[in-house]
């Protein structure tokens, strides 16, 4: 049953557009994360927030850039995208202090 | 790099052999997890061992980890065609930091 929702499943845009991915999750988590996978599957993360403080900020690049309102949304924010950006975005949470990790099916972005 | 395979593996069997897959790993991690991930969703934890354990159980499938060796395993016994996905393992030290992924093992079972 799906708990963590993720907007849209896919979005095809143009290199230097604006693009935004919403996530909301229903279980009460406290911590949420997003990850991006490419093309050969690897997934890295990105970033974290627990209770709308971000805890995790990995290397990526400043055109990316994570919003919270409340601990059960984490957005995420490309400006101006690059063809490097193509991949499935997948947004999860998780209990702190617990270990398993919940996942949204994921965002597929497609730079042309 | 922590790991020590970086490209997705893949795996043919046919269903009813059994199955392990394997992933090294080079931080220090409190526990292990295995994930699946079919195709168009995200991935799901199957199972979960965590550093004072060498073996875990759960229906068909059995993880173990070494931590001398940082490396942990998946079997499958008596594969069968549903078992087909992706298939993860994740490092986790503390809340504090997010869980990290190997790269992953596409296990396809053909009947």
């Amino acid at each position: 049953e799906t708990a963590v929702f993720q907007t849209p499943n896919y979005h095809v845009t143009q290199v230097g557009n604006e693009v935004s991915f919403n996530c909301k999750q229903t279980l009460g988590h406290d911590t949420m994360y997003w990850y991006k996978q490419d093309s050969k599957k690897l997934l890295k993360i990105m970033f974290s927030y627990n209770n709308k403080q971000l805890i995790v900020n990995e290397t990526v690049p400043r055109r990316f850039s994570p919003q919270s309102s409340d601990k059960a949304h984490l957005n995420l924010r490309i400006k101006s995208v690059e063809p490097e950006d193509s991949a499935v975005y997948l947004c999860a949470s998780r209990k702190w202090g617990e270990n398993t990790l919940y996942f949204g099916a994921g965002t597929r972005l497609s730079v042309l | 790099s922590q790991w020590g395979e970086e490209n997705l593996q893949a795996l043919s069997i046919q269903e009813g052999e059994d199955v392990t897959m394997n992933c090294s790993y080079k931080t220090y991690t409190t526990v292990v997890h295995w994930y699946r991930q079919d195709s168009g969703r995200g991935p799901a934890l199957i199972i979960l061992i965590r550093s004072n354990e060498r073996e875990k159980r759960s229906g068909r499938l059995r993880a173990t980890l070494d931590t001398s060796s940082q490396s942990s395993s998946l079997s499958i016994t008596a594969a069968q065609c549903e078992d087909t996905a992706v298939y993860f393992c994740a490092t986790d030290c503390n809340n504090n930091n997010a869980p990290r992924f190997g790269a992953g093992t596409k296990l396809t079972v053909k009947p």
